[in-house]
């Protein structure tokens, strides 16, 4: 079954950090992209970046420069996203998704369930 | 503020028409394609239309989507209870270096 599972909502203080996992399974991993896009409570999807799964080049939006970190685990089909000195507009849904084969312009095929980050003081 | 822009929301009956729009700039939808998607409450969102106007397979024709200069629109004919949802579209910015995602259009079917 093709799919993508992400790691169990999290709970995290102000100025800690966060990691969650997205597994992919039914397909070859190293032949998409991942990106992943962030929703808070109630607001449109915000893309964050992506990772090539095959050569790990990564980007990042702008504004998480130096506080977001991408990573991947080949041997378990697993990309992880990081993000650091998190803050109370931290807290949405953080979603991977991967890019479309046959698109031209980025588009997002599978998605992950969601993993709910919640950041509180 | 959304770099796309989407009308809040949009109502028909069943088995009418619907067209949600998506406005933009030359930085995005004018310098590339436009995918929409379709997300229910609490769930991930789910690919509808990519490069504007193609369908992943599985998406039923009733949905369609179409792009003209910087704006882009998304089509549902033959409405049915179960396409209410919010819908969003998306595209590339390369001013921003960034995908971006607009404001979202909630669809009531009456």
């Amino acid at each position: 079954q093709v799919q993508l599972v992400q790691s169990g909502d999290e709970a995290r203080k102000t100025g800690a950090s966060v990691k969650v996992s997205c597994k992919a399974s039914g397909y070859t991993f190293t032949k998409y992209a991942i990106h992943w896009v962030r929703q808070a409570p109630g607001q449109r999807p915000e893309w964050i970046g992506w990772i090539n799964a095959d050569t790990y080049n990564t980007q990042y939006l702008q504004k998480f420069q130096g506080r977001l970190t991408f990573t991947t685990d080949t041997s378990a089909s697993t990309v992880y996203m990081e993000l650091s000195s998190l803050r109370s507009e931290d807290t949405a849904t953080y979603y991977c998704a991967r890019e479309s084969p046959d698109c031209i312009t980025p588009a997002f095929d599978l998605w992950g369930q969601g993993s709910l980050v919640t950041v509180s003081s | 503020q959304s770099v796309l822009t989407q009308p809040p929301s949009v109502s028909a009956a069943p088995g009418q028409k619907v067209t949600i729009s998506c406005s933009g700039t030359y930085s995005n939808i004018g310098s590339n394609y436009v995918s929409w998607y379709q997300q229910f409450p609490g769930t991930a969102p789910k690919l509808l239309i990519y490069d504007s106007r193609r369908r992943p397979s599985g998406i039923p024709d009733r949905f369609s989507g179409s792009k003209s200069g910087t704006s882009a629109a998304l089509a549902i004919t033959g409405l049915q209870t179960g396409d209410e949802a919010d819908y969003y579209c998306a595209t590339w910015d390369y001013s921003l270096s960034a995908g971006v995602f607009g404001g979202g259009t909630k669809l009531t079917v009456l």
